[in-house]
């Protein structure tokens, strides 16, 4: 069974500048989370989706950031304009029905 | 505030011997806790998990004590081995499905399993 899938894994950018990740979950997988998890701390929910509807986003920063899931598959999340205290790893989980959630490999953001 | 408390930041055990890390949370509304491994550059992996209605979960080399009373969960690795040498996140959510299933998690603690 594939993993989630990530990508870039990398992304180095000016404050200011817009990013966008990707996200792949496992497949049959309906739930989607975003984490962001800044050094030296936990991961913390930005944002869970349901198939291709938002369940929770209370903690994701609307001014700057977006995020959407096509289809109820593949999800998208974006930040624009960038600021330096952007600067984490995000990570995107998926999970079946009540069960534990599987986490991608991650997106390193550096914002310069 | 800070509902999920991993105080210990890092522990060092030798190969063979018990490896416990602790996990304290302040909210007594959380129904279900896991650990969570995690190597540098990958996301963590899903390790062991409890649910509040029980005080113990065995698997393999791990296990999971909850004390509800004390708001206070241990994951246990006897032996611990070299390969176990990483960051452990416990991490509490108030329900398997819907909008209650978000992970809150503690800051990790790195064990590292001396040869």
């Amino acid at each position: 069974e594939a993993g989630v899938a990530q990508s870039p894994r990398y992304k180095i950018i000016e404050k200011r500048q817009s990013v966008a990740f990707w996200c792949n979950p496992i497949s049959g997988h309906a739930t989607l989370y975003w984490y962001q998890q800044i050094l030296g701390q936990g991961p913390k929910l930005l944002i869970q989706f349901q198939n291709n509807g938002v369940v929770d986003d209370s903690q994701l920063p609307k001014d700057r950031f977006s995020a959407e899931r096509l289809k109820g598959v593949d999800s998208t999340l974006k930040i624009q304009p960038a600021k330096l205290e952007d600067s984490a790893v995000y990570l995107c989980a998926s999970s079946a029905r009540g069960n534990e959630q599987f986490f991608g490999p991650g997106t390193r953001l550096t914002v310069l | 505030d800070q509902q999920v408390k991993q105080n210990s930041p890092s522990l060092s055990v030798q190969e063979g011997r018990i490896s416990i890390l602790n996990c304290d949370y302040t909210n007594s509304m959380f129904d279900y806790f896991l650990w969570y491994k995690k190597y540098p550059a990958e996301g963590p992996t899903f390790l062991i998990s409890i649910s509040s209605i029980k005080d113990k979960n065995e698997d393999g080399r791990f296990t999971v004590f909850l004390n509800k009373s004390a708001k206070h969960l241990s994951l246990h690795i006897v032996p611990s081995q070299p390969g176990d040498s990483a960051v452990y996140f416990c991490a509490a959510s108030l329900s398997l499905t819907g909008a209650n299933s978000k992970l809150t998690f503690g800051k990790g603690i790195t064990l590292s399993v001396r040869p």
